[in-house]
């Protein structure tokens, strides 16, 4: 199985600062056949289900505010959120969908300072 | 747009089983795969299995290979996944989620259910 692992397990910032999330995978979740990165970001807050942010590591889901990026390849990601509001207070959760099990990240949970 | 309902909360005995639906609706349903994935408490996601519909194929994490049976029905838009030989430890809220197939032939998870709190206590 793939091991995703998030850093930090937890992170607080300041209204307006930016955030930024890691994700690393044990291998490569790029497939060369169509030289994409197999990688999704969630968003989850008290009490409701995960929500879908960013798919292919980079592009975000219909709907989902700019200020939410995605970067990175191979291995190593990154969730970076500009301008944080105060409804960003959440878990997030990286997710690879390279090969099955499809595995999660443990989470990390940001708050605002 | 697909909309997932799952069925209401449930209390079992350990040993026992339980059975969670997981409705779709607005939208096409066997054409997409329809994945499993839990929460204990104050835990993080666990991905269980997934099944695609129009095939009836299943794939299932490990740990979940000897206990759990996802299903589904094309007729109705409804997907199952039951757990048996329940233990504490699967005191969980369990989500479904809809996926779309990708040219590489995986998927990836736009919908989720609202989840089903599943508690197992003596």
């Amino acid at each position: 199985d793939i091991v995703m692992t998030q850093s930090p397990d937890s992170l607080a910032v300041s209204l307006g600062e930016r955030a930024t999330i890691n994700c690393k995978s044990s291998r490569s979740v790029l497939y060369s056949s169509n030289n994409k990165d197999h990688l999704t970001w969630y968003q989850q807050k008290p009490g409701q289900p995960p929500k879908l942010l960013i798919y292919w590591a980079s592009n975000r889901e219909s709907g989902v505010p700019d200020r939410f990026s995605g970067s990175g390849s191979g291995t190593d990601f990154t969730l970076t959120i500009s301008n944080v509001q105060a409804e960003d207070v959440a878990v997030y959760y990286c997710q690879q969908y390279y090969s099955t099990p499809y595995t999660f990240g443990q989470g990390t949970k940001l708050e605002i300072k | 747009q697909v909309y997932l309902v799952q069925s209401g909360a449930e209390v079992r005995k350990p040993g026992s089983s339980v059975k969670v639906s997981c409705k779709a609706s607005g939208g096409t349903f066997n054409s997409d795969a329809i994945a499993w994935v839990r929460q204990a408490p104050g835990q993080g996601l666990e991905w269980m299995g997934g099944i695609i519909p129009r095939y009836g194929t299943t794939n299932y994490a490990q740990k979940f290979q000897d206990r759990g049976t996802i299903t589904a029905d094309d007729s109705t838009y409804t997907a199952y996944m039951e757990l048996s030989s329940l233990r504490s430890e699967d005191t969980a809220v369990y989500y479904c989620a809809t996926g779309s197939r990708v040219t590489t032939g995986q998927y990836y998870f736009h919908h989720w259910g609202q989840g089903t709190l599943v508690t197992v206590s003596s």
